[in-house]
């Protein structure tokens, strides 16, 4: 069974960066879609953006301009870059793994525990 | 975007009891949802994908569907380990997510 991991810190400045990683154990990055998802009280969960095993990615329209997520296949690890952080990106931070359904269509089937960054001076 | 609606925001019943979830969408979503269950310090479990499929492992108490916009999660004959966060995503536009539904005892 497959299963992820955040890791981070779990402080950031504001107008820094924020960066975490995700380890997948049990299983191979290949030939998944991999998530990272937030969630904070004010806003509940959402989508930032996937990267696919080649490298290919997605992101949230509204987190575009800030976001990077990144794939390292040699150590079963993706990872998620966002700049200029503010106090509205404080949220509990998942990593996840999507797949096909029979119509083709991508869904979440295996989640992290998530990881709480709070974003303060 | 399409918005996913839960209610009610809390449900309380009692073990052994039945419990129905509901999820609408703002626009039509196929059958294009899954439902979730969260438990505090753990990571989200997948329980329905495709409206109404029950993934891997998952208890035949626990049952989908629906589809278009409208869609429901019954549990059966509800267990301890039952009480928890519901919540429900839409993959068919994108992915949104449901506010979430507190089942207590």
């Amino acid at each position: 069974q497959v299963r992820l991991q955040e890791s981070g810190p779990g402080l950031v400045k504001p107008s820094e960066t924020l960066s975490l990683t995700c380890t997948v154990s049990g299983g191979s990055i290949s030939p998944y879609y991999w998530s990272w998802l937030r969630q904070s009280p004010g806003k509940g969960l959402e989508w930032i953006g996937y990267v696919y095993h080649s490298g290919t990615t997605f992101y949230h329209s509204s987190l575009r301009s800030r976001v990077t997520i990144s794939v390292d296949t040699s150590k079963n690890q993706f990872s998620l870059r966002l700049t200029s952080v503010s106090a509205a990106d404080t949220a509990v931070y998942y990593c996840a793994r999507e797949t096909y359904d029979a119509s083709d269509y991508l869904y979440f089937d295996s989640w992290g525990q998530g990881t709480l960054v709070t974003v303060s001076a | 975007e399409i918005v996913m609606t839960q209610s009610p925001d809390t449900l309380s019943v009692s073990p052994g009891d039945r419990a129905t979830l509901s999820c609408r969408a703002s626009q039509s979503v196929s059958s294009n949802l899954a439902w979730y269950q969260q438990k505090p310090g753990q990571a989200p479990r997948l329980l329905i994908f495709g409206a109404s499929t029950r993934a891997t492992g998952v208890p035949a108490r626990f049952s989908g569907s629906g589809s278009e916009t409208e869609f429901t999660l019954t549990i059966t004959s509800l267990q301890s380990e039952d009480f928890a966060v519901y919540f429900c995503l839409q993959y068919n536009n994108w992915r949104t997510f449901g506010q979430g539904t507190r089942l207590e005892i």
